[in-house]
């Protein structure tokens, strides 16, 4: 079982849809979570950090983190086409930060 | 602020060959993450530093890898020799403070082709 997890999608929305993006992950350990968007040929881009549990907004973007049920969430509103992207979760320790395998996303205009 | 930068951006090279993959990581930044990414095993960590130390090399491939890091503003990650079954891109980040668990930021990565 991988550490975290990740549905690969792809996931095709219209504008201005509401998006959920999910991850799960086993380590109970892990205390740092994180959401990076990675454009086509690009490096991955921080979106969202969260250190624990609960909420984070910014912007159209919400990060949730369940340490109860080891489940991490991106919610992005409005989405635009620009939002085309794949997503990737991550969740780790001070030793090491995880990756999921990323969501392909496609906002359709 | 010029963010993480890496060169070559596309290397392609017959197997056997050395290759050597560079990184500047952003000035203040302490810490530096080797990364690969394929299609089939996603974003992997290979080595990181911290204060141009290595702190956990544990998932370099083999041997034929090797990483280093002489001064605060410059990496390299060698690979020698290579197979086709290093292709992949290769990602530098970098982060403030010590541990994995600080925001890491990104270069645009390396496209490496072994034929």
């Amino acid at each position: 079982q991988k550490e975290v997890e990740q549905d690969p999608g792809p996931l095709s929305v219209p504008e201005g849809a509401i998006v959920s993006l999910n991850c799960t992950y086993s380590n109970s350990a892990f205390q740092y979570f994180m959401w990076y968007r990675q454009y086509s040929r690009k490096g991955p881009e921080l979106l969202m950090y969260t250190y624990s549990s609960g909420n984070k907004e910014d912007g159209r973007f919400t990060a949730q983190v369940d340490k109860s049920s080891k489940y991490i969430s991106l919610f992005i509103r409005d989405s635009q086409p620009s939002d085309s992207a794949t997503y990737l979760c991550a969740s780790g320790s001070a030793r090491q930060l995880t990756f999921g395998s990323g969501t392909q996303l496609t906002v359709l205009p | 602020d010029a963010g993480v930068i890496q060169s070559p951006r596309h290397e392609v090279t017959e197997m056997g060959q050395e290759v050597t993959l560079r990184c500047k990581p952003i000035s203040g930044h302490n810490s530096l993450f080797w990364y690969r990414q394929t299609m089939m095993r996603g974003l992997e960590l290979l080595i990181y530093f911290n204060n141009n130390v290595p702190i956990d090399d544990s998932g370099m491939p083999e041997d034929r890898f090797s990483a280093k890091m002489p001064n605060a503003s410059f990496s390299t990650l060698k690979i020698q020799p290579s197979e086709p079954r290093d292709s992949a891109v290769y990602f530098c980040a970098s982060s403030r403070g010590q541990g994995a668990g600080q925001p890491q930021h990104f270069g645009d990565g390396t496209r490496l082709s072994i034929l």
